[in-house]
């Protein structure tokens, strides 16, 4: 099945640029999505289909997605923006559907 | 604005069957546009997708968990449901339920607030 494959942890400081990978094989040709987890809440919809934003979401998040590695990168990083941030494809050449990759924790130092 | 609620057993024997129930609010669980799921994420760990379905009835599993999964809808209660058995400790974790949109590829928005379901004697 398909994996997807995160960094455990990304640390950044308040105003500057975070960057969270994802990395799968070809996930360029897939649609990727991405949450953010805050601890003890839901998973929360940051970008669809690469790099859309949902209404609500600040413009400072943005996604892209080529080759092996789809990004998600926030800008003016602030505090609470700490979370647990997840991607999500759509796999479907196997029964496997939906792949979730392991979580990348963002640290704001 | 579309609100989705769990609601189940906060605790549940080994070897017996999980029963949740996703209650959906400000919107049409028949809708042709969107499928509904479960998710589940155990306590510390990431999310593993367990399986959705469609408001017709049809349903995809998670291969891994398939055997012992079956999800239903129930459209004149604007419910769906989740019935896992013959769990183990392995399988405590937060359990939510989330709308997917039907077209290919696509995401979950919005999730229910999740309840915690553990596996214990």
């Amino acid at each position: 099945s398909y994996v997807l494959t995160q960094p455990p942890s990304v640390s950044v400081a308040p105003g500057k640029t975070a960057r969270i990978t994802c990395g799968g094989n070809n996930i360029g040709s897939k649609s990727v999505h991405w949450y953010q987890q805050k601890p003890g809440q839901a998973p929360v919809l940051v970008i669809y289909y690469d790099s859309d934003r949902p209404s609500g979401i600040p413009e400072r998040f943005s996604g892209s997605n080529s080759g092996n590695t789809a990004t998600l990168t926030i800008s003016r990083v602030e505090a609470g923006d700490e979370a647990d941030y997840y991607c999500q494809v759509w796999d479907s050449s196997s029964d496997l559907h939906v792949v979730f990759g392991g979580g990348t924790k963002l640290t704001v130092l | 604005q579309l609100q989705l609620q769990e609601s189940g057993p906060g605790l549940v024997k080994p070897s017996e069957t999980l029963s949740l129930t996703c209650t959906v609010s400000g919107g049409s669980i028949s809708s042709s546009s969107y499928y509904w799921g479960w998710i589940r994420q155990p306590p510390g760990k990431g999310l593993e997708w367990i399986g959705s379905i469609y408001y017709s009835g049809s349903t995809y599993y998670n291969p891994s968990l398939k055997s012992r999964v079956t999800i239903s809808v129930d459209t004149s209660k604007n419910q769906f449901s989740l019935k896992l058995s013959s769990v183990t400790a392995a399988d405590t974790a937060v359990y939510y339920c989330a709308r997917r949109e039907a077209a290919a590829g696509s995401w979950f928005d919005p999730w229910g607030q999740g309840t915690l379901v553990t596996v214990s004697s």
